[in-house]
Order: C-alpha cells, then sequence, then structure tokens
C-alpha cells in the first residue's frame, strides 16, 4: 500500500517548457487535489477531483490544467511554464465518503519544480 | 486575503517544556479545524483534527482547542521533543471538497 506516489522529486524547467507531473494512488479514494507550497503562502489549492471526469479549480488555477480518467490518477500539467510557477508541489487524496472535514487528507512526497 | 492565519513563522521550545502554536481563522462558518505536520523533503501529515461542536480534542501528547467567539484554535504539545520539530499547518474546512491552509509555523525543539 504505497498511499499518494508523486513523480518526479525534483524537476528544472525551461520558461516555457511543459511537463506534466504525475500523481496516483491506490487508496481508492474519491477526492484528489494539487497544492503548492511557497514561502510565507502556506499550502493553496491548483485544482482538485472529487470523482472521475470531475474536476474544479481552486485558489491558483492559471497556467495549469488536469484531467481525472481514473480514479487512482490525477496528474498536473503546466502549458507554458514560468518562473512563478518555482514552487513545490503536493498532490492529495482523501475519502469522499464524509460530507464533513473528518476524514484526513494523505499527501505525497511533493515535487519541487524550479522554473528558469 | 487570508482566511486562515498563524501569525508566529516559528517557535523554538526546550524539550519537555510545553509547544503553544495558534491559529487564528476568519470565517466563523467553518465547521472543522485540523492539524498537519511536516518534515522537510516530505509531504504534510495529518496530526490532529477538531469539529466546531466541540471545543477540546486531545490524542496524546497532542491536544488542540478552539474557541469560536475569538475564531482561535491552538495546538498544544506536551511534552515537547525533538522529533517534533517541524512545520505546522493549521488548516480550516468550509465545507466544499477544499481544505484552507495557514502559513506554517516552524517548531524547534531544543534538546
Amino acid at each position: 500500500n504505497a498511499g499518494v506516489t508523486q513523480t518526479p522529486k525534483f524537476q528544472v524547467l525551461k520558461t516555457g517548457q511543459s511537463m506534466t507531473l504525475q500523481c496516483a494512488q491506490d487508496m481508492n479514494h474519491e477526492y484528489m487535489s494539487w497544492y503548492r507550497q511557497d514561502p510565507g503562502m502556506g499550502l493553496r489549492l491548483i485544482h482538485y477531483s472529487v470523482g472521475a471526469g470531475i474536476t474544479d479549480q481552486g485558489e491558483v488555477p492559471n497556467g495549469y490544467n488536469v484531467s481525472r480518467s481514473t480514479t487512482e490518477d490525477f496528474p498536473l500539467r503546466l502549458l507554458s511554464a514560468a518562473p512563478s510557477q518555482t514552487s513545490v508541489y503536493f498532490c492529495a487524496s482523501r475519502s469522499g465518503q464524509a460530507w464533513g472535514g473528518d476524514t484526513e487528507a494523505f499527501f505525497g512526497q511533493g515535487t519541487r519544480l524550479t522554473v528558469v | 486575503d487570508q482566511q486562515v492565519k498563524q501569525n508566529s513563522p516559528s517557535l523554538s521550545v526546550q524539550e519537555g517544556r510545553i509547544s503553544i502554536l495558534n491559529c487564528d481563522y476568519t470565517n466563523s462558518m467553518f465547521d472543522y479545524f485540523l492539524w498537519y505536520k511536516k518534515y522537510p523533503a516530505e509531504g504534510p501529515t495529518f496530526l490532529i483534527s477538531i469539529s466546531s461542536i466541540k471545543d477540546k480534542n486531545e490524542d496524546g501528547r497532542f491536544t488542540v482547542f478552539l474557541n469560536k467567539s475569538a475564531k482561535h484554535l491552538s495546538l498544544h504539545i506536551v511534552p515537547s521533543q525533538p522529533g517534533d520539530s517541524a512545520v505546522y499547518f493549521c488548516a480550516a474546512y468550509p465545507g466544499t471538497y477544499k481544505y484552507i491552509f495557514g502559513t506554517g509555523t516552524r517548531l524547534k525543539v531544543l534538546a
């Protein structure tokens, strides 16, 4: 039981390049999300999904795309990387069974992205 | 507009003493709060939570207190241990599948 797996762990991109951050979970969780962590800003929600085929924008969605074709996978795409997207990215999943917030979210180990 | 605020970026405490981490929120409609702990190069891990119908929740050395009238919650760690040194994030659940995180407090427990 691996939990939430993110790849790659580190990545350096040139401005304008595109890439996909991978996220997979093996807990059959309905809810998955992407956050970015920046100094002094905490964790900010980029996009989230409440089930296969359903995605929605979070707090900072610009410059990112997501799709959810399976329960297990929730990739995050950077279409044209910018230096402002230099950050640490975390994928999280949790069970969607509860209406409330009392089900904890499980986070991946993060992807440290640098855009030069 | 920060809806969840952790005004202390860092805190140092002697081993064995109490650590108190604070969190303030602005929206009285928030009905669930969580604390996450994060070590360097790892993802956040869930620590403890509290529902708005309670004012205290305890789990071993960790206790979270909620003061709804002041829109304030705090995490108490007693006794503090060097392994508790990490960044602690407070999060609120507004009931829309989203967590709203604070900016984090870096706790250093000195041996």
